[in-house]
């Protein structure tokens, strides 16, 4: 089955540095990648939709200039946060999508910003 | 737009009990309908998916869901819990394309009692 490799699982950073999140489709190639942010027993919300060579599209409230996201390839998507805070603290799950295979989703990386 | 409604932000069964978590959807194109179960600091497992096929639909770990066009309704059913079942469920809605993004449900934490 599709398989999609989220690293790390987890990572602690100090306030004002940047955060790399990488997302990778093993055995398919994701037309589309999604990124989503999820609070503590709060639902999945959808931060941005990425295509590869283009740019993302940023759901409404959120901060593309701090949430950087990168799809290089068909295989790759990175989400890089920018001067973290301890508000974005938070559980972050990335998705890829084809059509053959549909939606798989990362194991996600908890983010936690001291 | 597209949303689901999940009633019941925590469902409470006896082991060996029904289960039943509700979902609502709507959508103004047809949809595409799943299930999915979140353990604790996990991503996202699919459960089921309703593709406009049968409307009935059958899933891992003896779980199923009926697509009710009438009712708007997706509600996850299983037989028998058993006390791996416990976990965080979300309903979720895109439409016919592996570019569309999905949108979750709120969730629903499943207990079972011994």
């Amino acid at each position: 089955g599709a398989v999609v490799s989220q690293h790390p699982s987890w990572v602690i950073c100090k306030s004002g540095t940047s955060v790399k999140i990488e997302c990778r489709s093993l055995d398919f190639q994701a037309t589309t990648m999604f990124w989503y942010r999820q609070f503590p027993k709060q639902s999945l919300m959808l931060m941005a939709t990425s295509n590869e060579g283009s740019k993302a599209t940023y759901e409404q409230g959120v901060e593309k200039d701090k949430f950087l996201i990168n799809h290089a390839s068909l295989t790759l998507s990175t989400l890089t946060v920018t001067s973290a805070h301890p508000e974005d603290s938070s559980f972050y799950i990335c998705s890829a999508s084809e059509e053959s295979h549909g939606y798989t989703f990362g194991s996600g990386t908890r983010l936690t910003v001291v | 737009a597209q949303s689901v409604t999940q009633l019941g932000s925590h469902v409470s069964v006896s082991e060996g009990a029904l289960v039943l978590l509700r979902c609502n959807y709507s959508s103004s194109v047809p949809p595409y309908l799943f299930w999915y179960v979140q353990y604790p600091n996990q991503g996202l497992q699919l459960l089921l998916k309703y593709t406009s096929a049968a409307t009935l639909v059958k899933g891992i770990n003896g779980f199923e869901a009926e697509f009710k066009k009438s009712e708007t309704s997706f509600h996850l059913t299983k037989p028998s819990a058993h006390m791996s079942d416990a976990a965080e469920y979300f309903c979720a809605v895109t439409s016919r394309s592996s570019a569309s993004k999905i949108i979750f449900g709120s969730g629903t934490r499943l207990s079972i009692r011994p």
